[in-house]
């Protein structure tokens, strides 16, 4: 099995760009998609990427994902930040035993 | 709209057994996989287990394993999770989550639950 690395926090001003990776430990980023969840205090997560760059409707296109092979990551990049994007970030991936991996979570503060 | 509601939670001593339901309605439940997903007060996301949409493939976290069942009733449009030998470590929100691949596992979610507290506690 592998592990999903993240930042636990990352802060910005609104109106800046902010960038949270997702680290996977073994086996390659590009063998199984990422999706990306936002959890905001109290409520369910939402997907805001899937498929390691597909946003769902409904989705602002301030949000973009992308994976490195280079450095074993995906990435989740938030521009022209909100403060109403302030919450919980989760990246998540599988194995090869369809087991389902989800990073530790980067809480983002937009100040 | 889809809609998936989860009861079943509740206070529960070590050791003890409890059973999760969701149910679910707005799409054709007996076409997608469904997850139980948990979140422990304060802690990240943890997925727990998943089933297929005919229950031909199940699988589990391996802090489970050998405790939790889960199992469907696609003629309820239902989701069950029977929890056994409960642990305070299993003291979690507990989310109901679908599998967004039509008749097929994708590994992902695209629709939650509000979720159901499960408390685990002498």
């Amino acid at each position: 099995n592998f592990m999903l690395t993240q930042p636990h926090s990352v802060s910005e001003s609104p109106g800046k760009t902010v960038t949270i990776s997702c680290t996977r430990s073994s086996g390659s980023i590009a063998s199984n998609y990422v999706q990306w969840y936002q959890q905001r205090p109290g409520s369910a997560p939402t997907t805001v990427i899937y498929e390691d760059n597909q946003r769902p409707s409904g989705v602002p296109d301030r949000f973009s994902g992308s994976i490195d092979s280079s450095s074993n990551s995906a990435s989740l990049t938030i521009s022209g930040l909100k403060t109403e994007d302030e919450a919980d970030y989760y990246c998540q991936s599988y194995d090869s035993s369809n087991r389902v991996v989800f990073g530790g979570g980067t809480k983002l503060t937009v100040l | 709209e889809v809609q998936l509601v989860e009861s079943g939670g509740g206070l529960v001593k070590p050791g003890g057994s409890l059973r999760l339901s969701c149910a679910a309605s707005g799409f054709t439940f007996s076409s997608y996989s469904m997850n139980w997903v948990r979140q422990a007060p304060g802690k990240g996301l943890e997925w727990v287990s998943s089933i297929s949409s005919s229950s031909s493939y199940i699988y589990y976290a391996d802090s489970v394993k050998g405790r939790f069942t889960i199992s469907r009733d696609n003629a309820k449009n239902s989701l069950y999770l029977q929890m056994n030998s409960l642990r305070a470590e299993d003291t979690a929100v507990y989310y109901c989550a679908r599998d967004p691949g039509f008749l097929e596992w994708l590994g992902s979610f695209d629709y939650w639950g509000q979720g159901t507290l499960v408390t685990v506690s002498s």
